[in-house]
This record gives C-alpha cells, structure tokens and sequence, in this order.
C-alpha cells in the first residue's frame, strides 16, 4: 500500500474549519484513501474514505486532487472535542489472498482545536 | 450490547507470565486486526485474521500468538511477557461485504509488564 505524508501538527481556532492535508504521490490505481482520528487513549473512530471524487458524511469532507496524488480532510466547524490525532491511510479495498487491505498507520497529525 | 469490546481494560503482569487479551465482536465480521501502540510509535499492526481458523502476522507478530476457533472472538496472547510488551493493544474488526471496508476499534487493554 502506497505511504502517506502529513504534517505532525496543527491547530484550528474553535468554529473554523479545519483543513488536513496529506500526501500520497505513490497511490495506485485500486486504493482508497482512508481517514481515521484518534482522541486521547481512545481506540481509532472511522471518519470518511474516498477513491477519486470528492466525498462528504455528518462528520467531514474528504477532497482528493484530480490527480489523486494528494487529499485534504476538511472539519467545517471544528469543536474543541475535534482535538485528535488524525490518520491519514492508503490501502486497496480489495481483500485478496495476498492483500488484506489492512490499515497501516502513520504517525498523523495532532490537531489541536483552541477556544 | 452490540459492538467490539476488549478485555481487561487494564492489565498487570510479570515478566515471563503468560497473558491473554480478549476481543469480542458481535457483528460477524470476517475480519479481525491486533494493533499496539506505544509512544512515539503509532500504531502497529501485530496479527490478523481473514476468517475462522485463518491468522496471518502483521508488522511486529514476535513474542504473540493468536488463535481464532469462533468469529467473533480473536484472543491475543504473550506466551512469555517481556517489559518492551508493555503497551497499549486495539483489536479491530472489519465486514468484508461493507461499503466502507472501515474497521472498528475496541476501547483498548492497558499492559504493563513489571
């Protein structure tokens, strides 16, 4: 699965949005670009996954460039219980014999949300 | 209660003890994961399990054996435990035949070896 590059931290004022980027110039073809959080001593929350178009849930935004070389994780109107590590991941979706589509983390970016 | 939950919560033991942790989810999932993490380090995958009787090793499966006779119960255990063991352990579980192929975590096990 293709590695991730994210900046180790970044804070956001309250009530603004917060905009992660990450890079994945190595993506291929048939992988899905995954976000996780993960806030303090908590196991991993889920957020939002996308392969090329633009996705959105009640959580987030997930916006992928055209050439899906690298993605931005949008919080529209961050909270304080938005502060989180959040995780960046790609992986294939495929669940083969010799690809699980297991999640490997990076180290992510800490956001630290501020009143 | 629906869900993926782990057992203990927190956990002390010697070192060279023998230790099981517990995982448990109710949705059927195919598929079962064990991370630790540890400061400075993330979180690293450690085995996992495709099915019923099928394991596979992740990133750092030494020291660990696993075990997955029924699905929806994947135990983890330290045959021998070792002070660099001592860590934070997330099991997770994913439905293969989901849209999202996302996984869910349980709460975590605190283990300390002294």
């Amino acid at each position: 699965d293709a590695k991730t590059t994210q900046p180790p931290s970044m804070d956001c004022a309250e009530g603004r949005a917060a905009n992660l980027p990450c890079n994945h110039s190595t993506i291929s073809g048939n992988e899905y670009v995954y976000w996780y959080r993960q806030i303090h001593s908590q196991g991993p929350q889920y957020i939002i996954h996308g392969l090329k178009n633009n996705e959105t849930n009640e959580m987030a935004s997930l916006i992928i460039t055209e050439d899906r070389k690298s993605s931005t994780l949008i919080l529209p109107h961050a909270t304080l219980r938005d502060t989180a590590v959040y995780y960046c991941i790609v992986r294939s979706s495929s669940f083969s014999s010799s690809n699980t589509g297991k999640l490997i983390f990076g180290q992510g970016t800490t956001l630290q949300v501020k009143p | 209660d629906a869900g993926i939950t782990q057992s203990p919560r927190y956990k002390i033991t010697e070192t060279g003890r023998q230790v099981t942790l517990m995982c448990h989810q109710t949705w059927s999932h195919s598929y079962m994961f064990w991370y630790r993490q540890d400061l400075g380090h993330g979180l690293r995958l450690i085995y996992y399990s495709a099915a019923a009787d099928i394991t596979d090793k992740g990133e750092v499966p030494d020291g660990y054996v696993v075990s997955r006779s029924k699905t929806e119960n994947f135990p983890l255990t330290l045959e021998s435990a070792t002070r660099s063991q001592t860590s934070v352990y997330f099991c997770a579980s994913s439905d293969r035949t989901a849209t999202n192929y996302g996984y869910t975590f349980g709460s975590g096990t605190r283990l300390t070896v002294v």
